[in-house]
């Protein structure tokens, strides 16, 4: 089947500690995205990539980092520079930055 | 900082009844706009996509841009208590030739039978 895959679905970090959030598309989209979104708020932008070896920064890319090595895949890391990482972190891609995003199914980020 | 905004509700509406959501924008050189819905602890989904000024519908829903007023809207006919969830409007931002989609906080609504 045809999709966004975020992996894993809960993940848990100690303190001081960098994890990786994976998201991987099948569906041979240019343009990925990763949001935060927070209880009962709206989805802000860390980072999002046009093609592949290229991303930008978004509202709050402080304390993340992306690669974009392949166009399939946009892997996020959470740094321990990330003061308040807890929340729910969901990946989108689309054909092109013009056209309809579509998400993964989230990750939730809980700090232990 | 570009923006768009949506009422956060919660917009109450009866069975049957036309639910009317409404987003503002700011960045006037925007094309793209986007309602998607999410369920509580869900990912969004998408409900529709407009370009072009005027309107543009798709079964139970309807979306209304007007670029000179920079306003968007979504018009879900029939409501059903299915439809509670939040409606997250989202706009492409062409500044500074990067394309980027930036999303509202979402309006909250109820459909109560």
């Amino acid at each position: 089947d045809g999709g966004i895959t975020q992996s894993p679905k809960y993940l848990f970090r100690k303190e001081g500690q960098n994890v990786t959030l994976s998201c991987e598309q099948n569906l041979n989209h240019d343009a990925m995205y990763w949001y935060r979104q927070d209880p009962g708020q709206g989805l802000r932008l860390i980072y999002y990539s046009q093609i592949v070896n290229d991303f930008q920064k978004g509202d709050i890319a402080e304390g993340y980092s992306v690669s974009r090595e392949k166009k399939e895949s946009f892997p996020l890391t959470v740094t321990s520079a990330q003061k308040n990482p807890t929340a729910f972190y969901l990946c989108a891609s689309s054909i092109t930055v013009n056209t309809e995003a579509f998400f993964g199914q989230g990750t939730r980020l809980t700090v232990v | 900082q570009k923006e768009v905004e949506q009422n956060s509700g919660p917009l109450s509406v009866p069975e049957g009844a036309i639910a009317s959501l409404n987003c503002t924008y700011s960045d006037r050189g925007s094309q793209s706009f986007f309602w998607y819905r999410q369920y509580s602890g869900k990912s969004p989904e998408l409900i529709m996509f407009i370009y072009s000024n005027g309107d543009k519908e798709d079964g139970r829903f309807t979306a209304q841009l007007n670029k000179a007023s920079q306003y968007v809207s979504l018009l879900i006919r029939d409501s059903q208590p299915s439809d509670s969830a939040t409606y997250l409007c989202a706009v492409n931002d062409g500044a500074g030739g990067y394309n980027k989609l930036i999303f509202g906080a979402g309006t909250r609504l109820a459909v109560h039978p």
